[in-house]
């Protein structure tokens, strides 16, 4: 079983800032790697697919890079709405697989 | 747009089976490339991937969970289900139901909490 980790498990972070979270799987997964944002009490909501392609509706300063075993988010220019827990998740086989997340809070 | 809608009880007794049923709407469970799944969230914890079935009703599980876990769907009524036996609190969770592509990611209901509780 393909096994994902994220790092950092959290981060702080300013309005503004740039911000980067890695995402490394324990076996090459291709480019099936995709991206969430999870806020509390809703469900994760799709960001990047494919690595690197943005999903329709996603603000052009989420954006995402990497294949085979190391990926990255990275958030070009934080917003207040972007404090959330984000995790990647790979689609390139069974059983489907979660990093463990990353939550992003406010400094 | 496809919409995903979980229901079912929220309260189940402990060693007794969990039964949840997903309402697809916005586009049919016969489609092929989706994969129906389920996938749940303990409270405060990260995801947790159950299983999914295709149309054509091949199934896949979690090892972890296979023993306990049946994955069904009925077409006609564009509906997809879980159950998992013998619960314990260990399975209370938040559960969601989700189009799965290999290709460009999941598509998630609301997510539904089920409690594990006499």
């Amino acid at each position: 079983d393909i096994q994902m980790t994220q790092s950092p498990s959290s981060l702080s972070a300013s309005v503004g800032d740039r911000v980067t979270i890695t995402c490394r799987a324990s076996q090459s997964i291709s480019s099936y790697l995709n991206w969430y944002q999870q806020k509390p009490g809703k469900a994760p909501k799709l960001l990047i697919y494919a690595a690197s392609s943005l999903q329709s509706g996603v603000p052009s300063r989420f954006s995402g890079s990497g294949s085979g075993t190391d990926f990255t988010l990275t958030i070009s220019s934080l917003q207040p709405e972007d404090f959330a827990t984000y995790y990647c998740q790979q689609s390139y086989s069974t059983p489907r697989a979660f990093g463990q997340g990353t939550k992003l809070e406010i400094k | 747009q496809v919409q995903l809608q979980e229901s079912g009880p929220g309260l189940v007794k402990p060693s007794q089976t969990l039964s949840l049923t997903c309402t697809v709407s916005g586009g049919s469970i016969s489609s092929g490339g989706y994969y129906w799944s389920w996938i749940r969230q303990h409270p405060g914890k990260g995801l947790e991937w159950i299983g999914y079935i295709y149309y054509s009703g091949s199934t896949y599980y979690n090892p972890s969970l296979k023993s306990r876990v049946t994955i069904s769907v009925d077409t006609s009524k564009n509906q997809f289900s879980l159950k998992l036996s013998s619960v314990t609190a260990a399975d209370t969770a938040v559960y969601y139901c989700a189009r799965d592509t290999m290709v460009r990611g999941v598509d998630w209901g609301q997510g539904t909490l089920v409690t594990v509780s006499s």
